[in-house]
């Protein structure tokens, strides 16, 4: 039962565009959300969370916004650089239970120059 | 500030035996939580432990098994191996001060079961 479902596997971008990455949740106690990138062989980085109380959160280039009708997250990346190229996992946790991070199966970000 | 340290960094057992792996949180994170990353399943979650107790628990058998010590080091034990144990072991620790629960990830334990 996937709980965080990232259906695109694989996206490719042109270095200076939008990098759009997406996420659904079907867990309704999920109320905490991040995103994190992740190179071969390296731990995962965490980038950019938000909580189910806001809709948007920004840090530099990076935007992630929620929409809890939809349960749908997505992950902006603006301008889109070569050394974004990673794999990006979302991750959710329900309040009790912060420190269990239920990941998506990640999307592989590669921008090209 | 330090971050999340992990060893070994690789570590290679036959079936049937038993290992350990450590974590050093980051200093003054209290929360460290384990996880397992494969091909097929993706990244999952063992257990966490804050101040030295079992708080939270994946669906893993009990093979698997972890414990904190009072300086927030933890270490996870995987004992009688089997072949799908191979995986990197991920290891992160958290603060879970206020409304901040970002967990922040160490390097990875490759584990290789042959």
């Amino acid at each position: 039962d996937q709980q965080v479902k990232q259906n695109s596997p694989s996206l490719s971008v042109q270095e200076g565009r939008i990098s759009i990455l997406n996420c659904d949740y079907t867990n309704s106690m999920f109320d905490y959300f991040l995103w994190y990138k992740k190179y071969p062989a390296e731990g995962p980085t965490f980038l950019i969370s938000i909580s189910s109380i806001k809709d948007k959160n920004e840090d530099g280039r990076f935007t992630v916004f929620l929409n809890k009708s939809a349960k749908h997250l997505s992950l902006h990346i603006v301008p889109s650089q070569p050394g974004d190229s990673a794999v990006y996992f979302c991750a959710a946790s329900a309040t009790g239970t912060a420190s269990k991070l239920t990941f998506g199966t990640g999307t592989r970000l590669q921008v090209t120059l | 500030k330090a971050g999340v340290t992990q060893t070994p960094r690789y570590l290679i057992k036959t079936r049937g035996q038993q290992v350990t792996l450590s974590c050093s949180p980051i200093s003054g994170h209290r929360s460290v939580s384990w996880y397992q990353q494969t091909p097929g399943q993706g990244l999952q979650f063992l257990f966490e432990y804050f101040s030295e107790t079992q708080r939270n628990k994946g669906n893993f058998p009990g093979r698997f098994s972890g414990r904190q010590f009072s300086n927030s080091r933890s270490e996870m034990n995987v004992s009688t191996l089997e072949l799908g144990d191979s995986a990197l072991y991920l290891c992160a620790s958290s603060s879970l001060s206020g409304a901040d629960n970002e967990q922040f990830f160490g390097p990875g334990t490759r584990l290789t079961v042959l």
